[in-house]
């Protein structure tokens, strides 16, 4: 199962974008990279998923290199309601387990 | 609501107690999960249930802990003989299928329980 790392914490403030950098440098072929949010007290919840390139929905984005040994979340625009945790994942076909790692704290400020 | 449910939300209990702890996953959904998160820590992996098929219980740590499914309804976590070790919040996710790599898992909002 690919590892990820990402950071631990991340400061932002109102209406700026936040870009989240995860590594996941030993990503298998058929492995896809999924991201999570969790707020305090809450499950997490699905925010976007991707293979490769671009991927934009009305949440975030979502943007692969080539190589795949990266990925970046980007949230445009934050507001104090998208402080939460951020978590980096990357999914093989291994019968529907995710494994978590400690996840991005994104805190944002007014 | 359509979302998955989990009760109790709390738990308080006894060491040495057993509790039960149930999911009431989105209907229609094949695909149920159990996860477990410590304070501060990221999600653990404990057992996953797909239509028919035998569970896959690698993430159980220790045979203290059971888990029960009624065909694609509703499940419960049992967990004996509990220990202060086993306090955390207990998540349930379901999905439509069983391949993470493309039905994202939803989650319940956990039971949070807590051994005296």
């Amino acid at each position: 199962l690919a590892k990820t790392t990402q950071p631990i914490s991340m400061d932002s403030y109102e209406g700026q974008e936040v870009n989240i950098t995860c590594s996941h440098n030993n990503i298998a072929t058929n492995d896809y990279i999924t991201w999570y949010q969790q707020f305090p007290s809450q499950g997490p919840r699905f925010i976007i998923q991707g293979y490769k390139t671009k991927v934009t929905n009305e949440v975030a984005s979502l943007f692969i290199p080539a190589d795949r040994k990266s990925s970046t979340l980007s949230l445009p625009r934050v507001s104090l309601s998208d402080t939460a945790v951020y978590y980096c994942l990357v999914a093989g076909n291994q019968g529907g387990k995710l494994i978590f790692g400690q996840g991005t704290e994104l805190s944002v400020k007014p | 609501g359509a979302g998955v449910s989990q009760s109790p939300s709390n738990k308080v209990t006894e060491k040495g107690k057993d509790v039960e702890l149930r999911c009431d996953p989105i209907s229609g959904h094949t695909a149920l999960y159990w996860y477990r998160q410590r304070l501060g820590q990221g999600l653990e992996f404990l057992i996953y249930f797909q239509g028919n098929s035998a569970p896959d219980k690698s993430g159980l740590p220790s045979d203290r802990f059971s888990a029960e499914r009624t065909g694609e309804s509703v499940s419960t976590l049992t967990i004996q003989r509990t220990q202060q070790e086993d306090s955390a919040v207990y998540l349930c996710a379901s999905s439509l299928g069983g391949d993470s790599r493309v039905q994202p898992q939803h989650f319940g909002d956990g039971t949070r329980l807590s051994i005296l």
